[in-house]
């Protein structure tokens, strides 16, 4: 089965500066990747996704590339603010209608004022 | 994105008595959702894939018997936890998607007292 691991577990930056987090996958037939920024106590909330026929997504001050080659794709915020605080997850799945997303173990970021 | 909803939010219940919980598709039908379960601190730990119309597929390591799954309707699926305990307090979450995109539900918060 599939198998993603995310790395760094924890990170903190100063308020506006960029923040990556990084992500490989194990398995070739993986074509999705969502990432999912979870505050405290509440559900994750799918912040951006890319499919494997892109390398690269942005949508304002996130952004995310995919290096299919090396199985590993990120996740990157630029101007971090402090509500950017959370746990950020990604996840990769075959991109199939209804098919099971794996988790990666979470990167706790805090953005310093 | 599409809307996803979980009832209740939150239960207690003493040791030996089953809880269930459910998980609604309100804008869009799904043939199938995911049942995760998340430790403090921890990523989200998939249990079962619950198809409509035919049995769960559990991840290795779940008991089936112990969570039940019944998947009755296009927009309803079920997670009865049976006989639980106080190893089983946990954060529920159930996911689902119109097509290849997964959003979560709110989740359920169990105590087992």
């Amino acid at each position: 089965g599939e198998n993603v691991e995310q790395h760094p577990s924890t990170l903190s930056v100063q308020e506006g500066d960029s923040a990556v987090i990084k992500c490989t996958y194990s398995d070739s037939a993986s074509n999705y990747f969502p990432w999912y920024k979870q505050e405290l106590g509440k559900r994750p909330q799918l912040i951006i996704d890319i499919r494997s026929n892109v390398g690269e997504k942005k949508d304002q001050r996130i952004a995310v590339t995919l290096n299919k080659t090396a199985k590993h794709f990120s996740l990157h915020i630029t101007e971090t603010q402090p509500e950017d605080s959370a746990v950020y997850f990604c996840a990769a799945s075959s991109g199939s209608s209804g098919d099971k997303l794996t988790f990666g173990t979470g990167t706790r970021l805090a953005v310093r004022p | 994105g599409a809307v996803v909803s979980q009832h209740p939010s939150w239960v207690i219940c003493k040791s030996g008595t089953s809880v269930k919980i459910e998980c609604r598709s309100l804008d869009f039908q799904a043939t199938t959702m995911f049942w995760y379960r998340q430790f403090p601190k921890q990523s989200l730990m998939l249990m079962a894939t619950s198809n409509e119309g035919s049995k769960a597929t559990y991840e290795q390591g779940v008991e089936k018997d112990k969570f039940l799954i019944n998947h009755a309707s296009l927009t309803l699926s079920t997670l009865t936890v049976t006989s639980a305990h106080p190893e089983d307090s946990s954060f529920y979450i159930c996911t689902a998607g119109p097509e290849y995109e997964q959003y979560f539900g709110p989740g359920t918060r169990l105590t087992v007292t």
